[in-house]
């Protein structure tokens, strides 16, 4: 089983705070995904990385694939309520998808 | 273009029943794979089929069960049903050697079990 913690498992901030979470694993991954969930839906694909090192940015979301290719980071600037949500990563390896244990972010107005 | 839908999206069993739940994949896939999620937790990988066939499957025991059919849409049967069975069922479909490697997801299919 290839296992990928997150961290931190909750977490409300003020609007206007920067954030940042981490999804790390002992496997190594083709790639890694991030998704955003909001209740009542489907996890919603946010972004894929592939090389180790890179790094992407999605408006105030930067997401960052470790040099190893075993974890990854999320930072948000400036957070808007509208980015409340269950954060997933997933890890990818041929077919198969490894998701996170999930951040649950709330972001008070 | 209509994306994953499943079906139902709610439904409540006792414990001992049997359950099948339903899962039409998006336009032009045709991978199928199932996940259970526990509340504000991540998805647990369930097993995936293609071409009619169960490819992977995760640490789920063989009341779990499954069929992919010729449209390429797909059941996920649950016998015995247990108190903890109670979850977020999810589907997502994904084309196998697409170059995206994105899954859709399905609203899911909560199922409670009393």
């Amino acid at each position: 089983t290839q296992l990928l913690e997150q961290s931190p498992q909750f977490l409300s901030i003020q609007e206007g705070e920067n954030l940042t979470v981490y999804c790390n694993s002992s496997s190594v991954f083709s790639s890694l995904q991030w998704y955003r969930q909001e209740p009542g839906e489907g996890p919603v694909l946010l972004v894929t990385v592939v090389t180790g090192g890179e790094v992407k940015k999605l408006k105030r979301l930067t997401f960052q694939f470790g040099d190893a290719r075993k974890d990854s980071s999320l930072h948000i600037t400036a957070a808007q309520p509208g980015d409340t949500g269950l954060y997933l990563c997933a890890g990818v390896s041929g077919n198969q998808f490894y998701f996170g244990t999930g951040t649950s972010l709330t972001v008070i107005p | 273009d209509a994306g994953v839908t499943q079906s139902p999206t709610h439904l409540i069993k006792t414990r001992g029943q049997q359950v099948t739940l339903r899962c039409s994949p998006k336009s032009g896939h045709d991978t199928v794979s199932w996940y259970q999620q526990a509340l504000g937790q991540g998805p647990q990988f369930i097993f995936q089929y293609y071409e009619e066939e169960e490819r992977q499957r995760g640490n789920f025991p063989d009341r779990f069960s499954g069929h992919q059919f010729p449209n390429y849409s797909s059941e996920l049967n649950v016998n015995a049903l247990l108190l903890g069975d109670s979850a977020l069922y999810l589907c997502a479909s994904s084309r196998r050697g697409g170059n995206t490697g994105e899954l859709f997801f399905g609203e899911g299919s909560r199922l409670t079990v009393l």
